[in-house]
């Protein structure tokens, strides 16, 4: 139990474009679900805090209309990175809280985002 | 946003040596987790702690949560190749993000 899925799980694409990761918690709902960004032999940095049927919360230093967070349902999530940048390039995480239970996250396998 | 210390950075040992890394924090902290991440990957969950003084195992892995909240700690017992990756601790405070340490990269030497 407990599996989060994103996809893709690998992107590149050219810079001044759109790029959308799915979310999903497929074998529970998830009131929560929290985007993290990792450089390379680095920490887990929170980028938001996205709750189904509202606005996300974002971490000081990120920008909202570039990074636009959607929590449409209790299993699914999504990110879009706007206007994609080199210096976007990144690995992306996800990680879904359980709508019931103990108190915890589980995280998805990734989306690495390379920006030519 | 908070900063957990997690401590050591690095380490290199022998295969069948017992591993110890902590998390420290000026904050108080409600839950702690403690995951694994391997490269490329997400990070798996390996053990969460709910109360202050807490102690959990999972099977070689054991991990305690410090009485004044502000710290925990996980050891691995017989090192095995396939422990080899980063640690994370995450603590959350009040509400609902966690916020993650910086990571203890662990090498088995076989």
């Amino acid at each position: 139990g407990a599996v989060v899925s994103q996809h893709p799980s690998w992107v590149i694409c050219k810079s001044g474009t759109s790029v959308k990761i799915e979310c999903r918690s497929l074998d529970f709902q998830a009131t929560t679900m929290f985007w993290y960004r990792q450089f390379p032999k680095q920490s887990l940095m929170l980028m938001a805090t996205s709750n189904e049927g509202s606005k996300a919360t974002y971490e000081q230093g990120v920008e909202k209309d570039k990074f636009l967070i959607n929590h449409a349902s209790l299993t699914l999530s999504t990110l879009t990175v706007t206007s994609a940048h080199p210096e976007d390039s990144s690995f992306y995480i996800c990680s879904a809280r359980e709508r019931r239970g103990v108190n915890t996250q589980y995280f998805g396998p990734g989306t690495r985002l390379t920006v030519l | 946003g908070q900063q957990l210390n997690q401590s050591p950075q690095s380490m290199f040992i022998q295969e069948g040596e017992d591993v110890s890394m902590n998390c420290t924090s000026s904050s108080i902290f409600n839950t702690w987790l403690w995951y694994k991440q391997d490269p490329g990957e997400g990070p798996v969950l390996l053990i969460a702690l709910y109360k202050a003084g807490e102690l959990t195992s999972n099977g070689r892995l054991t991990a305690q949560f410090g009485i004044t909240r502000k710290d925990s700690f996980l050891n691995i017992s017989a090192s095995i190749p396939s422990d080899v990756g980063i640690y994370f601790c995450a603590g959350q405070l009040e509400g609902n993000q966690f916020y993650f340490g910086t990571g203890t990269s662990l090498t088995v030497i076989p």
